[in-house]
């Protein structure tokens, strides 16, 4: 069985820095790209940032690059989000979720349940 | 990286079928055949039930159905039943600079 565990969420001051992780079980991790994607409170999903399968391809969306971070350790099948100089509007709710293929392109098949991030002083 | 346009509400009553429309740009549903949609009932995360525009995963019933014409794409959710009342999002490959796209989200509401 498939299953995505974020972990992670916490309350942070504005201009602080918070690491996302998301253990992965029941595939073979390296096989998959993986994205982050996430959902302030009542409002829309929104793409945050993707991984290739291999690890050597990173896309972000435009309001965080520079000072977000998407990584991944295929030894130990698990997704990381450094999020550095978080503002207010990073508050959400972020779900690491399974791409199709190993590139990022067909969408999110698996998502895991979601690490909530609270940027307030 | 706009988002795709969605209605903000689509409602039905049991039984009937709804459309429910995703409006992008020549650059995203237009260019690519990667169109997906997503339901998120409150509180869960969303679920997968269309892929690349017309595919329907494993489980999924077969009253959803997607299509795509132009630089529109559609869901159609058809014999509508009171379980279906969720948010639903559609998504689309927009190239490989930020490979994704999400769509404003519609609520569907069973009458």
């Amino acid at each position: 069985e498939v299953q995505l565990l974020a972990s992670g969420e916490d309350l942070v001051q504005p201009g602080g820095s918070l690491r996302l992780s998301c253990a992965a079980s029941g595939f073979t991790f390296s096989s998959y790209a993986m994205s982050w994607v996430r959902q302030a409170p009542g409002k829309g999903l929104e793409w945050v940032a993707a991984i290739g399968g291999i690890g050597g391809s990173f896309y972000y969306t435009d309001s965080v690059k520079g000072r977000f971070t998407i990584s991944r350790d295929n030894s130990k099948n698990t997704l990381y989000l450094q999020m550095n100089a978080l503002r207010a509007e990073d508050t959400a709710q972020y779900y690491c979720a399974r791409d199709r293929g190993v590139v990022a392109m067909h969408g999110f098949d698996y998502w895991g349940q979601g690490a909530l991030v609270i940027v307030s002083s | 990286q706009s988002a795709l346009t969605q209605p903000a509400s689509v409602s039905g009553s049991p039984g009937q079928s709804i459309t429910i429309s995703c409006t992008g740009t020549s650059s995203d549903i237009g260019a690519y055949n990667f169109v997906s949609w997503y339901q998120q009932h409150p509180g869960k995360a969303p679920r997968l039930i269309i892929y690349d525009v017309t595919n329907r995963p494993s489980g999924i019933s077969n009253r959803f159905s997607g299509s795509k014409s132009g630089n529109t794409a559609s869901l159609t959710i058809s014999g509508l039943q009171a379980e279906d009342e969720a948010d639903y999002y559609c998504s689309s490959y927009a190239g490989s600079s930020a490979p994704y796209v999400f769509g404003t989200g519609t609520k569907v509401t069973v009458l």
